[in-house]
């Protein structure tokens, strides 16, 4: 029982590259989260998807888009990185409690 | 003004003592409420639900005061693996807010 699968776990960019950071749950649960973390933060939402086929954008969601692919996988696309976007990416997937992938640590130089 | 407030600490505390931690949220409508513990680098994780009437794990207690917005957990005999970062996390409809952590490292 996986869970969450979260990648890549690591990751350095040049400013003004693309990735995307892929999720994928095994759970069935229809409401799926992207967030950041970053030092004196705390977890601050980008986009979540309340189910598959919907989106919409939380509280940081400049530089970001998503797609909610299918009800497992919810993807996060950097179009250009920046340095402001070097943080701790995590997925997760919510019903009754939230179970979150492994982390994205991501540099942007 | 944040949907979800706490004491960053840190919180450095001898092994056996009690500690009390609050969160204060602001949104009324707030639905759900939980404590997550996160290890260093590591993913969040559930450490309990909090319900209205209070709620107890073990070592663990969890209070909800609705009248006033805040949340508490207390640890009761505290452990070397109880250090770790704690997480206040408030449901408002499909939102979930996070406050920032409190960080506790238990002493020997």
């Amino acid at each position: 029982n996986a869970g969450v699968t979260q990648t890549p776990k690591f990751q350095v960019l040049k400013t003004g590259q693309s990735m995307t950071l892929q999720c994928a749950q095994d759970m069935n649960h229809n409401s799926m989260y992207w967030y950041r973390q970053d030092p004196g933060m705390g977890l601050r939402l980008i986009y979540y998807s309340a189910s598959e086929g919907t989106t919409d954008k939380g509280e940081v969601p400049n530089g970001y888009n998503v797609s909610r692919l299918n009800k497992r996988e919810f993807s996060l696309r950097l179009e250009s990185a920046a340095p402001s976007q070097t943080s701790v990416y995590f997925c997760a997937s919510w019903y009754t409690e939230a179970f979150f992938g492994q982390g994205t640590r991501l540099t942007v130089v | 003004r944040k949907e979800v407030e706490q004491d960053p600490g840190p919180f450095n505390v001898p092994e056996g003592a009690t500690v009390a931690f609050n969160c204060t949220y602001s949104n009324s409508a707030s639905q759900s409420f939980f404590w997550y513990r996160q290890d260093c680098r590591k993913e969040p994780k559930l450490l309990m639900s909090v319900y209205s009437s209070g709620n107890e794990d073990g070592r663990f207690t969890a209070q909800l005061n609705r009248a006033s917005q805040y949340i508490s957990l207390l640890i009761r005999d505290s452990k070397l693996s109880d250090s770790a970062t704690y997480l206040c996390v408030v449901r408002v409809g499909n939102q979930f807010y996070f406050g920032t952590g409190t960080s506790l490292t238990v002493i020997p």
